[in-house]
């Protein structure tokens, strides 16, 4: 599985917009970026993903590098609720195994 | 909105015995998984499971474990002989094209 390298951790205030970095330099041409996140004392939860053009959804944006080497979760306005493990993954399909890392620990203070 | 759900929340079994974790995933998915997660460390991938046989297994996934789709709806993860190392956050998810959902998890103690 090609690797994923992410801040152990980051911190942002409530209502301001966040930028979560994943490095995945080794990445293949067919992997798919995926995020997840892990609010305490739950399961994963899928946040979004892309191949190679910037994607939106309701919870989140996903920037993509040209070159596909790193990729960018953004949450436009951090709320207490977002306070959770990020992780980014990478997979060979839009579903499929994952294989999680650490993560980054994203605290939000009020 | 559609969710897995999982069954018990909780459990506690004595080591030597046979424990089955069982999982609603979302109706219409095709792919089911479980996970794990030992207290502190990384979400672990034991199994994958599709068009009702195994499509991919870790090497956690020993001969310990099965799993099943006995009926339209349930999934279900045994271990058949607990080991003290198997105490853990198990989670089941199910996937259909886009992304894998995930159920709250069972809380697996063995003593």
């Amino acid at each position: 599985d090609a690797k994923t390298t992410q801040p152990n951790s980051m911190e942002s205030n409530e209502e301001e917009p966040v930028h979560l970095p994943c490095n995945h330099s080794t990445i293949s041409g067919t992997d798919y970026i995926h995020w997840y996140r892990q609010l305490p004392s739950q399961g994963p939860e899928y946040v979004i993903h892309g191949l190679t053009s910037n994607v939106n959804n309701r919870m989140a944006s996903l920037a993509i590098a040209e070159d596909r080497k790193s990729s960018t979760l953004i949450l436009h306005r951090a709320t207490l609720r977002d306070a959770a493990v990020y992780y980014c993954i990478l997979g060979g399909t839009s579903y499929g195994k994952l294989t999680f890392g650490q993560g980054t620990i994203l605290t939000v203070h009020p | 909105e559609p969710e897995v759900t999982q069954t018990p929340s909780h459990q506690v079994t004595q080591m030597g015995q046979e424990v089955i974790l069982r999982c609603v995933p979302i109706s219409n998915h095709l792919y089911f998984y479980w996970y794990r997660q030992i207290l502190g460390q990384k979400v672990e991938f034991l199994v994958s499971f599709y068009n009702n046989e195994i499509s991919e297994k870790s090497e956690i996934f020993d001969d310990q474990f099965s799993v099943e789709r006995p009926d339209g709806s349930n999934f279900t993860l045994k271990i058949r002989s607990t080991k003290l190392e198997d105490s853990a956050m198990y989670f089941c998810a199910s996937s259909y094209m886009i992304g894998a959902f995930f159920g709250q998890g069972t809380r697996l103690t063995v003593v």
